[in-house]
């Protein structure tokens, strides 16, 4: 079956400008998960979606990050004013509910702010 | 000091050699631990998660040991295809949240 998709898989963007990243979970998964990896590091957490809900924020590094999630299925991730920090790949991940469900990760968006 | 440290390695190693990577994690309410495993340029996949009595998957075998907050993974029979960087992870209680080691990078040569 069809795994989590993310878009676009490459963005080049100028810093200060906004970019809206998108992740597909896997049709059924009620958890999604968004993290970070820069170049030669292991992945950062960022936000935890239950549905439709974030019960946990507290990886999104600055105001500047936000996410939102519709309909129990995509979600977007919204970088604001991006700063050439920013630049990473941006992994999404989707699992059914519960505490030992394996989390099945996307290709990633590479962002590379100039 | 990171949550889930790892050696970044590499581990140069020829085909058909034993290898073993080590992880130690910080918070003890760490619940759950998984190696997950990294090609190039790709998405993290499970390779198995990582059981207190010890478990074994073919070539693969992981151990935890919670006194001393210690993950292991140790392959058998290196093969050309085991190329990649296997990431140690943890998952605490309190949410779902998975926090991941650095990465070791594994290079098997024939």
């Amino acid at each position: 079956g069809a795994g989590v998709s993310q878009s676009p898989s490459n963005k080049v963007t100028e810093k200060g400008k906004d970019v809206e990243l998108r992740c597909d979970p896997i049709s059924g998964h009620t958890a999604l998960y968004w993290y970070r990896q820069r170049l030669g590091q292991g992945l950062e957490f960022l936000i935890y979606f239950q549905g439709n809900s974030a019960p946990d924020k507290s990886g999104l590094p600055s105001d500047r990050f936000s996410a939102e999630r519709t309909g129990e299925s995509v979600s977007t991730l919204t970088i604001q004013r991006t700063q050439q920090e920013d630049s990473a790949v941006y992994l999404c991940a989707s699992s059914l509910t519960g505490h030992y469900n394996e989390q099945f990760f996307g290709p990633g968006t590479r962002l590379t702010v100039l | 000091r990171k949550e889930v440290e790892q050696d970044p390695g590499p581990f140069n190693v020829p085909e058909g050699a034993t290898v073993a990577f080590n992880c130690t994690y910080s918070n003890s309410a760490s619940q759950s631990f998984f190696w997950y495993r990294q090609d190039c340029r790709k998405e993290p996949k499970l390779l198995m998660s990582v059981y207190s009595s010890g478990n074994e998957d073919g070539r693969f075998t992981a151990q935890l040991n919670r006194a001393s907050q210690y993950i292991s993974l140790l392959i058998r029979d290196s093969k050309l295809s085991d190329s990649a960087t296997y990431l140690c992870v943890v998952r605490r209680n309190a949410g779902n949240m998975l926090t991941f080691g650095g990465g070791t990078r594994l290079m098997v040569k024939p």
